[in-house]
């Protein structure tokens, strides 16, 4: 069975810093690894995928992930925050091929003070 | 806009109601999708159509019931629903391959509570 594992239920940081939002996976083979943004009262926003190549992936908002294959590690990172990141995070995983489905992590809570 | 509408955006409804909710997507996709959020939980995947059939069903109870029309719109009926199904209803679609690597876009949800 597959899982993800978001193990902290919120991350702090002050404007202007640089933030890390933790993602482990446990899923046999070679998965693809997403990010989501929630805003509150709004739906799931997608900010970035890994499907291969190059292990440090860009998205949107200026937002990065790094994958690690021997740690099995996806984690979510931006060199500068902004307090309109505060948000909740998915970390999502799904198998390769057709008809796989999606698994989320319960999210974290990003709080960016000014 | 993510091209993913639900309707209604908030909806309260005793536990004998009848009510469904909705979902339509702009985007030409293949696939939609059922997903229910609830507080600290991870988001828990209900329901797949795919090429307007039903891929998945993962142990819903069956006073939920979806209905995929076309492959544009998805219903999830709601019936004799318990409190606990209180809780974000969100739908999404993606556009489907072979290899399974498209994202989801998701509607904004629709809040349900029941009393």
């Amino acid at each position: 069975a597959q899982s993800v594992a978001q193990p902290e239920d919120q991350v702090n940081v002050a404007e202007g810093n640089p933030l890390t939002v933790k993602c482990t996976y446990s899923v046999s083979g070679n998965p693809y690894l997403f990010w989501y943004v929630q805003y509150p009262n709004r739906g799931l926003q997608f900010l970035l995928k890994y499907i291969t190549g190059d292990n440090l992936v860009k998205g949107s908002y200026g937002f990065e992930a790094e994958f690690n294959k021997s740690q099995t590690s996806f984690h979510l990172k931006k060199p500068s925050a902004l307090v309109s990141d505060s948000a909740l995070y998915f970390c999502a995983v799904r198998p390769r091929g057709r008809n796989s489905t999606l698994t989320f992590g319960k999210g974290t809570m990003l709080l960016v003070s000014p | 806009e993510t091209g993913v509408t639900q309707t209604p955006r908030h909806l309260v409804m005793g536990m004998t109601n009848k009510k469904s909710l909705k979902c339509e997507q702009h985007l030409g996709h293949n696939a939609m999708y059922w997903y229910k959020q609830s507080a600290k939980k991870p988001l828990e995947l209900m329901f797949v159509y795919s090429l307007e059939e039903r891929v998945e069903n993962n142990s819903v109870p069956s006073r939920f019931s979806p209905e995929c029309p076309n492959s544009s719109h998805l219903f999830l009926h709601l019936h004799t629903l318990q409190p606990e199904d209180s809780a974000l209803y969100l739908c999404a679609s993606s556009q489907e391959g072979l290899q399974g690597n498209t994202e989801a876009f998701f509607g904004q949800g629709t809040r349900l509570t029941v009393v």
